[in-house]
């Protein structure tokens, strides 16, 4: 079965203290690997496409990796306004219209 | 571009009632997508299009219709309304990459 899980559900960090968020995936061929960022009371923000293990995207404080099983989303020195939830989604190679969305990591940044 | 707009942000439905959910995109794309959020579960793809005149089911059609007379509108309509569709509804349009842009959501509660 098609799936997509994402850790932690929650994360709380102080302003400057670096983690990684983590995407699962287990699908019978993958097109692409996609990072949102959701503000509360709005639509998902796209961030990110990863087509393939080994490929590597940066903006600003956040940098997204690809394995063969997974996608680690790294925050380096957040700040406070990189709090919001972060929605990993899958896209399929034989069917382009078929996406599934991870259920996201809120995370925290404390001033 | 105003980008994709929804109404209305916020409804109150009775059981049995029905509704439209409007979308409107102004960026030309071909592909238009609703999508139900429910607290921890991830967004599911309710129906999409690939074009005016063409729709298709998603992973949740039950209760649901949609119709795509324009390239710019895909409403989302609720046939006789149950407590289950309470839920933020998204709509998202792409030009046929993998960046999905998404419309700020609609809270509906059914009571």
């Amino acid at each position: 079965e098609d799936q997509v899980t994402q850790s932690p559900e929650a994360l709380r960090l102080q302003e400057g203290e670096s983690s990684s968020l983590n995407c699962s995936y287990t699908v019978s061929g993958l097109r692409g690997l996609f990072w949102y960022r959701q503000d509360p009371g709005k639509g998902p923000e796209f961030l990110f496409t990863l087509y393939s293990a080994g490929e590597e995207k940066e903006k600003e404080r956040l940098k997204a990796t690809l394995t063969k099983k997974e996608s680690f989303l790294h925050i380096t020195a957040p700040k406070p306004e990189d709090s919001a939830t972060y929605l990993c989604a899958v896209g399929f190679k034989t069917s382009y219209d078929k996406v599934i969305f991870g259920p996201g990591t809120s995370l925290s940044v404390i001033p | 571009n105003a980008g994709v707009t929804q109404t209305p942000k916020f409804r109150i439905l009775k059981i049995g009632q029905s509704m439209t959910l409007q979308c409107t995109q102004d960026m030309n794309h071909n592909y238009m997508y609703w999508y139900r959020q429910d607290p921890g579960m991830g967004l599911k793809l309710i129906y999409y299009s690939v074009g005016a005149g063409i729709t298709d089911k998603g992973e949740v059609p039950n209760g649901y219709n949609v119709s795509r007379s324009t390239t710019e509108d895909f409403p989302l309509r609720l046939e006789l309304a149950a407590p289950s569709q309470t839920s933020v509804y998204f709509c998202a349009s792409t030009l046929g990459t993998d960046t999905q842009y998404f419309g700020p959501g609609t809270r509906l509660t059914v009571l």
